[in-house]
């Protein structure tokens, strides 16, 4: 069974970098899959905010973009978040989720527990 | 950036209700689009794609249908356990973006 679970600090400085792992277990971050980060602020809905496949290619949302990077540990079958000049607008549950490819390309299947990051001084 | 929008964003139903929720996108993505069902506090579980396909797993009272811009989820006979909140996606195009949310509640 597909299974990722996110880590990483809780609280964020004003103007510090979040920083986030997602752990996969039951699959490959090696596969033909897009390893995707979502958010959701406290009461509102979700936001995308970007993939990674194994290779390395990435793909952000153009609103965070400027922000954002991912990377791909595939020796620890992770891969991770940094968004940097963060704000209070940041704080938020973030999630990873499995997206496929193919016919499938955007569509999230598998998705991680999530953690709440508050960005407060 | 494609805009997708819910309604209605609260619903108020029964047990053994038949409950339909609509997903409008401001421009035509065929037939990419996914729902999504939150509980509060746990992650999203995706319930339907390309529209009308069920995933592995969700009970049949739940369908969907639509194409273009416009698509309804309906869940044929409301359970206590799907009380909760339903999100519509596109991933026509990238980003791919979500609907603001349905919360069906008693």
């Amino acid at each position: 069974q597909v299974q990722l679970q996110e880590s990483g600090p809780g609280l964020v400085k004003p103007s510090g970098t979040l920083s986030l792992t997602c752990a996969v277990s039951g699959a490959s971050v090696s596969t033909d899959n897009w390893w995707n980060w979502v958010r959701q602020p406290p009461g509102k809905g979700l936001e995308w905010i970007g993939e990674i496949y194994h290779d390395g290619t990435t793909k952000y949302n153009p609103s965070l973009k400027y922000r954002v990077t991912m990377s791909v540990d595939k020796s620890k079958n992770q891969f991770s978040l940094n968004l940097n000049s963060v704000t209070a607008a940041d704080t938020a549950v973030y999630y990873c989720a499995r997206g496929g490819s193919g016919q499938n390309y955007g569509l999230p299947d598998y998705w991680g527990q999530g953690t709440l990051v508050i960005v407060s001084s | 950036d494609i805009q997708m929008t819910q309604s209605p964003s609260t619903l108020s139903a029964s047990v053994g209700d038949r409950v339909t929720i609509t997903c409008r996108a401001s421009q035509s993505i065929s037939t990419w689009l996914a729902w999504h069902q939150q509980k509060p506090g746990k992650d999203p579980k995706l319930l339907i794609y390309k529209a009308s396909s069920l995933q592995i797993g969700v009970p049949s009272r739940f369908s969907g249908t639509g194409s273009g811009t416009e698509f309804t989820l309906t869940i044929s006979s409301l359970q206590p356990d799907d009380f909760a909140t339903y999100y519509c996606q596109q991933y026509d195009s990238s980003p791919w973006t979500f609907g603001q949310g349905t919360k069906v509640e008693i």
